[in-house]
């Protein structure tokens, strides 16, 4: 059993459809990222959330941190094919602590 | 900037034999870290290191050891491979902050145990 449960664990779609994925924990965190990984290369980090109830957004992405720090959404609106790839979220428990990862949802845009 | 380096890039191995694989980075981070990916999911903790000298285990240590000689250099060793080792292998390195731990990592190595 994963600390972080993404869902979907697959999602394809085709452009311009909207889409959220969603990362849960029963455990509180100081801190979630979202990480997103393209075939062949290693995770690349997308954003940071510290604040429960946060949202920030990245050009069509929208990150939300649930109130609790328990949870957190990612949002994105008018896929593009430029966005295939697996998305995955981390947690840190306290502040400068190594990071968790869930198991990471794995996203297909069609054209 | 040359961020996280791993080499090697690919490798295949035969059961029993030993290799080490190499990561260093040139970002002066103090937190470094070992990841394995299987086919389709996420990252699993192997081992970390919080500074030169001090490691500690992940989620799925048993297999492997590492060692933290310097900052920049953090390899991880496979003693005897087996075929539940074959996987993609991730190094990463943060900077520790108050809040937030950001990882950098590597492009990874592909190993294949046969």
């Amino acid at each position: 059993t994963q600390l972080l449960e993404q869902s979907p664990q697959f999602l394809s779609i085709q452009e311009g459809e909207n889409l959220t994925v969603y990362c849960n924990s029963s455990s509180v965190f100081s801190s979630l990222q979202w990480y997103r990984q393209e075939p062949g290369e290693g995770p690349v980090l997308l954003v940071t959330v510290v604040t429960g109830g946060e949202v920030k957004k990245l050009k069509r992405l929208t990150f939300q941190f649930g109130d609790a720090r328990k949870d957190s959404s990612l949002h994105i609106t008018a896929a593009q094919p430029g966005d295939t790839g697996l998305y995955l979220c981390a947690g840190a428990r306290r502040a400068g602590n190594m990071l968790t990862f869930g198991g990471g949802t794995r996203l297909m845009v069609k054209p | 900037n040359a961020g996280v380096t791993q080499t090697p890039k690919f490798r295949i191995l035969k059961i029993g034999q030993s290799m080490t694989l190499q990561c260093t980075q040139d970002m002066n981070h103090n937190y470094m870290y070992w990841y394995r990916q299987d086919p389709g999911m996420g990252l699993k903790l192997i081992y970390y290191s919080v500074g030169a000298g001090i490691t500690d285990k992940g989620e799925v240590p048993n297999g492997y050891n590492v060692s933290r000689s310097t900052t920049e250099d953090f390899p991880l060793r496979l003693e005897l491979a087996a075929p539940s080792q074959t996987s993609v292998y991730f190094c990463a390195s943060s900077y520790s902050r108050g809040l937030g731990t950001e990882a950098f990592f590597g492009q990874g190595t592909r190993l294949t145990v046969v």
